[in-house]
């Protein structure tokens, strides 16, 4: 109950695509959903994080969507960039302070 | 813009040995975590501390883990008889303390056992 899946695994994005990651959520008493970037030999910086008191949240090229029903919630990068390529993680977590991290997605946007 | 500084960056022991991975969290962060990486795989909770204390731990962190905070500004974590299987990258995260707010990871201890 304290897993969080991630989709896709890999995942490769012309340049100006929109790179989409989802992830889905079994533990109910999740209630903070943050997204990770990791570029290789570095530690995860938090991207963009969302609570469940809100379907979306946008930050610059990238939003969150968030469907509580559901247990699900997706990375959306519009206009994605080289720049972007790295491994990305979905994460949550509620009263007990860790993260759950999913599998990570490793995102190739080709120029 | 202040960061999470993790010593060394890569560590190779031998089977058995005893090791020590060393963070200096940011200075004005009350929780601390180390957190592991096995190679292509997802990043998995150890163990936090807040206060001088463990306040949470995983299944991973058995008896051959610790941690201390031996002084104001470095978090350790220590792994006794080292195996194989520890083989991992090893990150140090510290966040100010308020409910849910940010982890800051540092850039990790890759360790090699041998």
């Amino acid at each position: 109950q304290q897993q969080v899946k991630q989709s896709p695994q890999s995942l490769i994005v012309q340049k100006g695509g929109i790179s989409i990651i989802n992830c889905a959520y079994e533990n109910t008493a999740f209630d903070y959903f943050p997204w990770y970037q990791q570029f290789p030999g570095k530690g995860p910086a938090l991207l963009i994080a969302i609570r469940p008191d809100v379907s979306e949240k946008k930050e610059g090229r990238f939003t969150i969507s968030f469907n509580k029903s559901a247990k699900q919630f997706s990375l959306h990068i519009m206009d994605s960039q080289p720049g972007d390529s790295a491994t990305y993680f979905c994460a949550a977590s509620g009263s007990a302070r860790q993260l759950t991290f999913g599998s990570g997605t490793q995102l190739t946007v080709l120029p | 813009e202040p960061e999470v500084t993790q010593t060394p960056s890569h560590q190779v022991t031998q089977m058995g040995q005893e090791v020590i991975l060393r963070c200096v969290p940011i200075s004005n962060h009350l929780y601390f975590y180390w957190y592991r990486q096995i190679l292509g795989q997802k990043v998995e909770f150890l163990v936090s501390f807040y206060n001088n204390e463990i306040s949470e731990k995983s299944e991973i962190f058995d008896d051959q883990f610790s941690v201390e905070r031996p002084d104001g500004s470095n978090f350790t974590l220590k792994i006794r008889s080292t195996k194989l299987e520890d083989s991992a990258m090893y990150f140090c995260a510290s966040s100010p303390g308020q409910y849910n707010s940010p982890l800051h990871f540092g850039n990790g201890t890759r360790l090699t056992v041998t």
